[in-house]
């Protein structure tokens, strides 16, 4: 069965500098959701969208933004980056009135 | 906001014996209780969830128990094998559709052969 694809899967990048991840969901999910996991952490909630809308949002920097576009993919763009901002991010989909989350394999960030 | 607590951090079992890990919550709006395992370098696959309106559900060798009242839900795997060795994470959200998942901190379970 087709997953949530994640990409790029490895990214390193300098202090300051800006970096976009992207989320493909499932085929005929129509939800997104993004988590930030630190090192030995558990996964924690930054946003999500519905039909290109935002509809929930959690601990999300402000240098953090995030599109749902019409093909149901998602971007997770990070500005000015930090060395705090080294972490795994997940991308979730699902459907509006369904609860379950399906989680892709995530992004791996390191800020250097 | 909901606060899940996991418990134990970490737990060690022989092979074939039975693992246990608790979860409570703490806002009685949280209607749906899923369980993700994570492989190292692999994001969360989930494995079992279940409803509020249920109490107990059953897949294979994974059993997971929800006690309202409570406020504590727990995942029961029998017969284990080294590959059931990874970190589980409880999660809760409200029973309403596309919600945010709050996560427990997860377990680190390892099977000894």
């Amino acid at each position: 069965a087709a997953g949530v694809i994640q990409s790029p899967r490895h990214l390193i990048k300098e202090k300051r500098e800006t970096a976009t991840l992207k989320c493909y969901p499932i085929p005929r999910h129509d939800t997104v959701y993004w988590y930030q996991q630190g090192p030995g952490q558990d996964p924690q909630f930054l946003i999500s969208f519905y039909e290109k809308m935002q509809s929930d949002k959690g601990s999300i920097p402000d240098r953090f933004s995030a599109q749902q576009f019409s093909d149901y993919h998602s971007e997770l763009n990070m500005s000015s980056l930090e060395l705090g901002d080294s972490a795994l991010y997940f991308c979730a989909s699902g459907k509006r009135y369904q609860e379950t989350q399906y989680f892709g394999p995530g992004t791996r960030l390191l800020v250097l | 906001g909901e606060n899940v607590e996991q418990h134990p951090s970490t737990l060690s079992v022989q092979e074939g014996d039975s693992a246990v890990i608790k979860c409570t919550y703490s806002d009685s709006a949280s209607n749906y209780f899923p369980w993700y395992k994570q492989e190292l370098g692999k994001g969360p696959q989930l494995i079992i969830d279940i409803r509020s309106n249920v109490g107990e559900k059953k897949d294979q060798r994974i059993a997971v128990t929800l006690n309202k009242t409570a406020k504590h839900f727990s995942l029961h795997i029998t017969e284990t094998q080294p590959e059931d060795s990874a970190v589980y994470f409880c999660a809760a959200s409200p029973l309403q559709g596309a919600q945010k998942l709050v996560f427990g901190q997860g377990t680190r379970l390892t099977i000894n052969p």
